[in-house]
């Protein structure tokens, strides 16, 4: 099956920087990839939809300018939370379509994301 | 606006026992079904999918679901859990068109009793 990795997996960072988390489709051109969010023991939150070389599809009450989404490649999309802060402590999950695979989403293995 | 609904937030099973866990949904259209599971700390893997064809689909590690219209669900049935199948498990139902974005349900926790 078609196979999405996330890079870090983990990561630790201080109150006000900047976190950069990469999903990348490993054997497949992904068209399409979305963003979510899991807070522990909870369900996974759409947070925003990006199709390559277009803007990224904010779902209602995600902030824009705080999660910033590229998805410059077929291969490659990024999550940069601007400015974090100790509540966007969470799971990151990312999920990848393409033409080839209809309706189905392949997923990442999440990143987890702490900041103290 | 879709929506999927999972009622059970927790159940125990017997390891040997059949399980049984619910979904229904809300969907304007023709849903497109699924079912993932989810181990801690991992991402989300695709136990089965339901598109069209027969309402009942066979997945892996011996799960099954049966679509029902009528009913609006779509539960998932195993006839003899195992105790690496204690897991998260998520139901979601998603639109037509290359890869629509789906909706989550908001999970059932499996414990399995030895």
């Amino acid at each position: 099956g078609a196979v999405v990795s996330q890079h870090p997996s983990w990561v630790i960072c201080k109150s006000g920087t900047s976190v950069k988390i990469e999903c990348r489709s490993l054997d497949f051109q992904a068209t399409t990839m979305f963003w979510y969010r899991q807070f522990p023991k909870q369900s996974l939150m759409l947070m925003a939809t990006s199709n390559e070389g277009s803007k990224a599809t904010y779902e209602q009450g995600v902030e824009k300018d705080k999660f910033l989404i590229n998805h410059a490649s077929l291969t490659l999309s990024t999550l940069t939370v601007t400015s974090a802060h100790p509540e966007d402590s969470s799971f990151y999950i990312c999920s990848a379509g393409g033409r080839f695979s209809y309706n189905e989403q392949f997923f990442g293995p999440g990143t987890r994301l702490t900041v103290l | 606006a879709q929506s999927v609904t999972q009622p059970d937030i927790h159940i125990t099973v017997s390891e040997g026992a059949s399980l049984e866990l619910r979904c229904n949904y809300s969907y304007g259209a023709t849903p497109y079904l699924f079912w993932y599971v989810q181990s801690p700390g991992q991402g989300l893997q695709l136990l089965l999918k339901y598109f069209s064809g027969d309402t009942l689909v066979q997945g892996i590690k011996g799960f099954e679901a049966e679509f029902k219209r009528s009913q609006s669900s779509f539960n998932l049935r195993k006839p003899s859990v195992h105790w690496s199948d204690a897991a998260e498990y998520f139901c979601a139902v998603g639109g037509t068109g290359t890869a629509s974005k789906l909706t989550f349900g908001t999970g059932t926790r499996l414990q399995v009793t030895l």
